[in-house]
């Protein structure tokens, strides 16, 4: 079945640092690949999404990029804010599926 | 506001009691879904409907059982609580594959 592996947390980086958080993927065909991320106490919000392989999803600083040949879907933001810090959960659904399957979450903490 | 919400955003009870958790959604989706995330913020999803019809349905206790009244709301109704059943559950709807979901709030369940 489709799976999604992310790496653990939790990550403490210090504000302006470059970060990145690797995911990748197990799923037949072409799914579709999702960031989302869950703030202290709040529901998840959708961060970014990439649909087909070799595009790029992007928002509010963060990007990530379909891979593949990879299989894989890695976050990044290239100077990290103290409010960034967070839960970040990679995601994938599969193709003509309505199920997301999530990554067990990667937690940031950004400190000044 | 357009939104998925969901009541009550925090609920504590005794072990044995029912208890419904309401879902409403003013999106216009079609597709609503249920997840549990334990205390390690795993999700796992746990029933969707499509149109009111079940679509999916994981292996949860049938002391879980979702109601769909139509389709712009999904109810979960959980019976003889148990401890394990402390948890947040999230609300979630969709319009098509491929275009991740949007999340209520949550509702932290807390059995005693």
């Amino acid at each position: 079945g489709d799976s999604v592996t992310q790496m653990e947390g939790p990550v403490t980086l210090s504000e302006e640092a470059f970060l990145t958080i690797n995911c990748t993927y197990t799923a037949t065909g072409y799914p579709s690949l999702f960031w989302y991320v869950q703030y202290p106490g709040e529901g998840l919000q959708l961060l970014l999404k990439a649909t087909k392989a070799d595009d790029k999803g992007s928002n509010k600083g963060f990007e990530a990029t379909y891979r593949k040949e990879t299989t894989s879907f890695h976050l990044e933001k290239g100077s990290v804010q103290v409010s960034d810090s967070a839960v970040y959960f990679c995601a994938l659904q599969g193709a003509g599926s309505y199920q997301l399957t999530f990554g067990k979450g990667t937690k940031l903490s950004v400190i000044p | 506001d357009t939104a998925v919400s969901q009541t009550p955003k925090y609920l504590v009870t005794q072990m044995g009691n029912d208890k419904s958790i309401k879902c409403e959604q003013n999106l216009g989706h079609d597709t609503m879904y249920w997840y549990k995330q334990d205390s390690k913020k795993f999700l796992k999803i746990m029933f969707s409907y499509n149109n009111k019809e079940l679509i999916i349905n994981e292996t949860v206790p049938n002391r879980f059982s979702p109601k769909s009244p139509d389709k712009a709301h999904l109810n979960l109704h959980i019976n003889s609580l148990e401890l394990g059943d402390s948890a947040v559950y999230f609300c979630a709807s969709s319009s098509e594959v491929g275009y991740g979901y949007t999340f209520g709030s949550g509702t932290r369940l807390t059995v005693v």
